[in-house]
């Protein structure tokens, strides 16, 4: 079955703690798989896609096959993280392709 | 270039009755995806037009609808509206079948 699971209903951080907002996913083809972040009162809009492979706002998140994982990292958290994050995976589907969401998770990054 | 355009952004309704929530995509994008987001559930996709097409659908009950315009604009039609529709109805634009999505703003859905 292809399923996306953020097992992370919500996570608190201080300021300046690393942050990792976890993101495992099932699925036997290739997978391309996304973050996206939802601030508070602003459209939920894509962070990173894993093909790029680029830091964007300091989060980085690597593709590890073997543990089927997508995890978000940031090393120093910032109170202007604190937002919603969804992890997404692109799958097959028959001749097209759909988005799978995970549920998200609730960052809050306290002072 | 205008974002995804979302109308109404809120909407009360009663319990039984029906209602059309529109969505107008980024000019050039031919992909449009509905959602559905409430706290407990996320976001759980509903269904995806492309070129006037359904191409995908969620497991969502026949009383969720929808339709693609030849200008790509998209609606999604609830009848019989029910407590549980209550949600923020997300609409997302892509330039091809799951490319990056682009999401509107919402429309606010309460059903009393």
């Amino acid at each position: 079955a292809q399923r996306v699971t953020q097992p992370e209903k919500l996570l608190s951080v201080f300021k300046g703690a690393p942050v990792e907002l976890k993101c495992n996913y099932s699925y036997s083809g290739s997978p391309e798989l996304f973050w996206y972040v939802q601030y508070s009162r602003q459209r939920l809009q894509l962070l990173l896609r894993h093909i790029s492979r680029e830091s964007i706002k300091g989060f980085t998140a690597d593709l590890n096959k073997g543990e089927t994982s997508f995890h978000l990292k940031k090393p120093f958290a910032q109170e202007e993280d604190s937002a919603m994050y969804y992890c997404a995976l692109r799958v097959n589907a028959g001749n097209n392709r759909k988005l799978i969401w995970g549920l998200g998770t609730s960052l809050a990054v306290n002072p | 270039k205008a974002g995804v355009t979302q109308t109404p952004r809120y909407l009360i309704k009663t319990r039984g009755q029906q209602v059309t929530l529109s969505c107008s995509p980024i000019s050039g994008h031919r992909s449009v995806s509905w959602y559905q987001q409430t706290p407990g559930q996320g976001l759980q996709f509903l269904f995806e037009y492309f070129s006037e097409t359904q191409r995908n659908k969620g497991n969502f009950p026949g009383r969720f609808s929808g339709r693609q315009f030849s200008n790509s604009r998209s609606e999604m039609n609830v009848s019989t509206l029910e407590l549980g529709d209550s949600a923020l109805y997300l609409c997302a634009s892509h330039r091809s079948g799951a490319g990056e999505a682009f999401f509107g703003q919402g429309t606010r859905l309460t059903v009393v």
